[in-house]
């Protein structure tokens, strides 16, 4: 069993709909909760950032972390064709002095005009 | 606008060839990473380094594998000698240590796409 899962999908949902993308865990040790967003042919880069459980809210995204479940997730409000890209749960803990970060799978994501 | 930067973009090669892939990270940044990125694994942390120093390479298969940090403005990654199953996107990403420890944001260069035939 991997540490972090993610279901790839793909997911594809029309413009303005609200996407839910979700990333389990079994590592207790886990302290930050990250979302990256890739586009095809380039780097991930960072989207959401959170540290405790709860919410995250910047802008169209909210970021959700529930410890006791092992659960997080992503929300996009009022998605954009723009929003078109794979999304990677990523999730680190303190080892040897720095962040272990561990990445999900990634889930693709299409949103059609 | 500072970024990593990663040569080669594409790289398509035989087997049993040697490969260099090699990394700029974003000025300033102490710690540099190395993953690869395929369709079965996902993200795969391969090497990580801190200060130029070599930190962590489990990830990383031994034999074949070797990471370097010649100086603070160059990362390697060399391959020798490949094989079919090496063949993936390698990404570096540089990053920044937090004052309460742990790595900041980690800022990831658009890869080495690997072909091994």
């Amino acid at each position: 069993q991997k540490e972090v899962e993610q279901d790839p999908g793909p997911l594809s949902v029309p413009e303005g709909a609200i996407v839910s993308l979700n990333c389990t865990y079994s590592n207790s040790a886990f302290q930050y909760f990250m979302w990256y967003r890739q586009y095809s042919r380039k780097g991930p880069e960072l989207l959401m950032y959170t540290y405790s459980s709860g919410n995250k809210e910047d802008g169209r995204f909210t970021a959700q972390v529930d410890k006791s479940s092992k659960y997080i997730s992503l929300f996009i409000r009022d998605s954009q064709p723009s929003d078109s890209a794979t999304y990677l749960c990523a999730m680190s803990f303190l080892s040897g002095g720095y962040n272990k970060l561990i990445f999900g799978a990634g889930t693709r994501l299409a949103v059609h005009p | 606008d500072a970024r990593v930067t990663q040569t080669p973009r594409d790289k398509v090669t035989e087997m049993g060839q040697e490969v260099t892939m090699r990394c700029q990270p974003i000025l300033g940044h102490n710690t540099v990473f190395w993953y690869r990125q395929t369709m079965m694994q996902g993200l795969e942390l391969l090497a990580y380094f801190r200060n130029r120093a070599p930190l962590d390479d489990s990830g990383m298969p031994k034999d074949r594998f070797s990471a370097e940090m010649p100086d603070a403005t160059l990362a390697t990654l060399k391959i020798q000698p490949s094989e079919p199953r090496d063949s993936a996107v390698y990404f570096c990403a540089s990053g920044l240590d937090l004052p309460g420890g742990g790595t900041g944001e980690l800022f990831f260069g658009e890869g080495s796409r690997l072909t091994v035939l």
